[in-house]
């Protein structure tokens, strides 16, 4: 089975600092994500990468970076937290191509609160 | 660019009966991807369902069946004989074959209560 796994299940930090969120899988996919879920928002994409060094903006990459020094490993950055990103952060992951039907494994979510 | 919609931010079902949640979505593909999601509470997001819009018939997962209407881009999912344990947020999804690494559209999602 696919295992996806994220660094922290629960996150508090402070306004302005510099925030961490890692996430592994252990499949050898290539495409990595990251989702922000929010109540009556539903996922939105904030990041993906589709190979080590690579990365396209979702769309809601404002306040947020990221790092795919290796295959497994796909991090998200908030180089200054703040309240407002305050949410629930999923992280994904797939094959490429028509073979793997697209079909994403999701983590168990990073629930960060900036005070 | 696509637009997932679910009109149903919640919807309640007795236990053992049959409950439809909807799905609508917007696109100018021909070849692309739907899938219905299941979070449960405090719970990891797993797929139920998955549809290829090339193939006419309707997918089925053993209780879970969706109806497919390309024409009007609908994408709804049955839920036959409910239990307790589909209690859960589910979302809706869109994927586009050409799309690549691209992420996946999702609804607002419907959450889903289970009346014993």
């Amino acid at each position: 089975d696919v295992k996806v796994t994220q660094s922290s299940r629960y996150l508090v930090k402070r306004t302005g600092e510099k925030v961490f969120l890692e996430c592994v899988q252990d499949m050898d996919h290539e495409n990595m994500f990251w989702y922000r879920q929010d109540p009556g928002l539903g996922l939105r994409l904030i990041y993906f990468s589709y190979d080590v060094k690579m990365k396209e903006k979702g769309d809601i990459p404002e306040g947020y970076s990221v790092s795919r020094e290796k295959k497994e490993r796909f991090s998200l950055i908030l180089e200054s937290a703040s309240t407002n990103q305050t949410s629930m952060y999923l992280c994904a992951s797939s094959l490429v191509g028509r073979a793997s039907s697209y079909e994403q494994y999701f983590g168990p979510g990073t629930r960060l609160t900036v005070t | 660019a696509q637009t997932v919609t679910q009109s149903q931010p919640e919807m309640s079902v007795q236990e053992a009966e049959t409950v439809t949640l909807s799905c609508t979505y917007d696109t100018s593909e021909s070849d692309y991807y739907l899938f219905w999601y299941k979070q449960p509470p405090s719970r990891q997001m797993i797929l139920v369902i998955r549809q290829e819009a090339y193939k006419q018939q309707n997918a089925t997962e053993n209780r879970f069946s969706v109806n497919f209407q390309k024409a009007a881009k609908s994408f709804s999912l049955k839920i036959s004989d409910s239990q307790l344990g589909d209690a859960a947020m589910y979302f809706c999804a869109y994927g586009y074959s050409g799309g690549g690494a691209d992420g996946l559209t999702f609804g607002k999602g419907t959450h889903l209560i289970i009346q014993p």
